[in-house]
């Protein structure tokens, strides 16, 4: 089943303890994007990798950090979490070449920080 | 300036009566997809139509219809005949840009009354 996995589904977790949210595709996207949803902003992009060893920021980059080492992986990582990434974070792969494609969505990980 | 744009923070509708809900969107690329998504209650983004800036004719997937006014820069989404299970929150997103960028509005929840 082509699908988005995403792990944990749900954290809790303290200030400034380090933390990373696994994400994992298989269906061989080269595209893959990480986000966070909260109260009335909608989804807001974090970062976003158009291939292997390729990412970039997106519009709310601070305070996160991504890798791509290989295709199908993409972790969010948070070295140092505050109470405001407190959030609900999903995410998403799509094939890079085919723009009328939707992207295919994890699960969800809803985060909490104390 | 918002990229994309729902007025509507909540909507309600009868069962089995028609829905609209709102997206207008700015963008300068002449080349740019839009799309809708639901999140029921549960969390999951399930995709639901997509609309080409170049598709001559309005999007259709079963009951969703994709209202697409190019001039008026609107992406309106027609729900027909409206059940139990259509409430839940609905995102308009663009896509735009060489990188293909998805950008969401704030989401409308949708409530279906018996």
């Amino acid at each position: 089943e082509a699908q988005v996995t995403q792990n944990p589904r749900y954290l809790i977790t303290v200030t400034g303890k380090k933390l990373t949210v696994t994400c994992s595709q298989n269906m061989n996207h080269e595209y893959m994007s990480w986000y966070r949803q909260d109260p009335g902003l909608g989804l807001r992009q974090i970062y976003y990798s158009m291939n292997v060893e390729v990412t970039d920021k997106g519009d709310v980059p601070e305070g996160y950090k991504v890798s791509r080492k290989e295709k199908r992986n993409f972790p969010l990582i948070l070295e140092s979490p505050s109470p405001n990434q407190t959030s609900l974070y999903f995410c998403a792969s799509r094939p890079v070449t085919q723009r009328s494609i939707a992207q295919y969505f994890g699960p969800g990980t809803r985060l909490t920080v104390l | 300036a918002q990229k994309i744009t729902q007025t509507q923070p909540g909507m309600f509708v009868q069962e089995k009566e028609a829905v609209t809900l709102d997206c207008t969107y700015d963008t300068s690329d002449p080349s740019y997809g839009l799309f809708w998504y639901k999140q029921p209650s549960s969390g999951e983004m399930i995709f639901l139509i997509y609309q080409g800036s170049y598709d001559q004719q309005n999007a259709t997937e079963g009951r969703y219809s994709l209202n697409f006014q190019k001039a008026r820069k609107s992406a309106n989404l027609v729900i027909s005949a409206s059940q139990l299970g259509d409430s839940a929150m609905y995102f308009c997103a663009m896509r735009e840009g060489p990188g293909g960028k998805l950008t969401f509005g704030q989401g409308t929840i949708l409530t279906v009354h018996p």
